[in-house]
This record gives structure tokens, sequence and C-alpha cells, in this order.
């Protein structure tokens, strides 16, 4: 067990919704990363927060946004959803903001189905 | 750009047999570098790191070098066990963002 959580653990929805995908660090985690994994485009990092603040961003969609909130948790959401959506999506924390050093505890991810 | 490439997998090997994944990459500089595993159904755990050129990572008799001169992190094991069976990626920090190679799964027969 990392210490990360997310919920849900699956999510099933139709093309066109949108989606609330919910991270909580590890206790004392500053850092919040959330990733995306589909069988046609790997691992790809989206978004890093960092006590709350935006600190990098990766191949993020425009219909994709994040959030970290004062508690530390961290939130993705996804609109206007298409089939090439459906992949697991995971959380990762780490205590500082610099992921060159510090290693990276991830959660056991959300799949998301796109029907 | 930054890249990672790792050797395809599935690899496919008996128990005590040695171990070698290859993983090669691209980058400006020289970034800090990672092996991850992923135990089915599970995420991602860090399994050893390198920060710079010819250090050496190791954990749970896993090994890999920083090789400057070839732009590799080679994953080696002596004797590996069934429950090594995972899918492992190799991963470079650039500008504050982890890239990540494909992954190689691992299958591990008794």
């Amino acid at each position: 067990d990392s210490g990360v959580t997310q919920t849900p653990k699956h999510l099933i929805t139709a093309t066109g919704q949108r989606v609330t995908l919910r991270c909580s660090p590890r206790s004392g985690d500053l850092s919040v990363y959330w990733y995306q994994q589909s069988l046609d485009q790997g691992l790809q990092f989206l978004i890093q927060y960092y006590n709350g603040e935006e600190r990098a961003k990766g191949n993020i969609l425009e219909r994709f946004s994040a959030q970290q909130f004062p508690d530390l948790h961290s939130e993705l959401n996804l609109s206007s959803l298409e089939l090439g959506d459906s992949a697991l999506y995971f959380c990762a924390s780490s205590a500082t903001s610099d992921p060159s050093y510090n290693e990276q505890f991830f959660g056991p991810g959300t799949r998301l189905t796109v029907l | 750009g930054n890249s990672v490439t790792q050797m395809e997998g599935p690899v496919t090997l008996s128990e005590e047999a040695f171990l070698t994944i290859n993983c090669t990459y691209t980058a400006t500089g020289y970034p800090s570098l990672f092996w991850y595993v992923q135990y089915p159904g599970e995420g991602l755990q860090l399994l050893l790191k390198a920060t710079k050129a010819d250090d050496k990572g190791s954990n749970k008799g896993f090994e890999a070098t920083y090789r400057k001169e070839t732009t590799s992190f080679h994953l080696e094991k002596g004797s590996v066990q069934v429950s090594d069976s995972a899918v492992y990626f190799c991963a470079l920090c650039s500008n504050y963002q982890l890239i990540w190679g494909a992954g190689t799964k691992l299958i591990i027969k008794p």
C-alpha cells in the first residue's frame, strides 16, 4: 500500500460526458502528479501540482483540468469525453516539487471506460 | 525531444535465469534516470534510480548503471524469481516531468 488513494476505482460513462477523478496523496506529501496509461500511448504525464499551485504541465488536453485543494487532495476533471479517453488514470505523490530526486508514490489508479 | 526506448516484450525467462532489460534515452544534459515496476493490478513502484553519470542504482537484487557514453540505463538481475513477473518501466526526468518508456513485460516461469 503506497498510501495514495484514488476514487473511484472504476468509472464507466458515455461520450460527451464529464467525470471527476479524486486523489488523496500520502500524508505529508505536497506534490501530486496525474498520469494517463493507455495501450496505444503508454504512460504519459499530464500535470503536477505542488502545495496548491500548478508546477508542471505535460500532454494534458484542453478538455482536461485539475486542481489541488488546501487539504492537498487533487481532482482531475475530464470533459467532453471521447472513446480515446478510455484509459487508466494514475495519481502519484511526492514530498517535494522536484521529481528528479524524489520518489513518486503511485495510487492504484482509476480505470475509465468511455462507451 | 527527450525520449526513452525500451526493449519490447514480453520477455520470458525461467526461474534463476539472468535478466537484462535494455533502456536507452535521448535527452539534453544529464537527466535523472529511473526504473519503476508495475505488478498486476497495482500502481507503479520505484525500483531504483541514478541521478548522475556512472551512478549505480540497486534494489531487491536489481541493478542499473547510468552510462553517459552509451546513453543507457539497462536493468539487470542475476537470478530472477517467479515473483519478479511484472511490467518494468524506464524513465528520465526532464523539465520537472518524467518521460516514460513503453514498458517491458517480464514473465518468469517456474
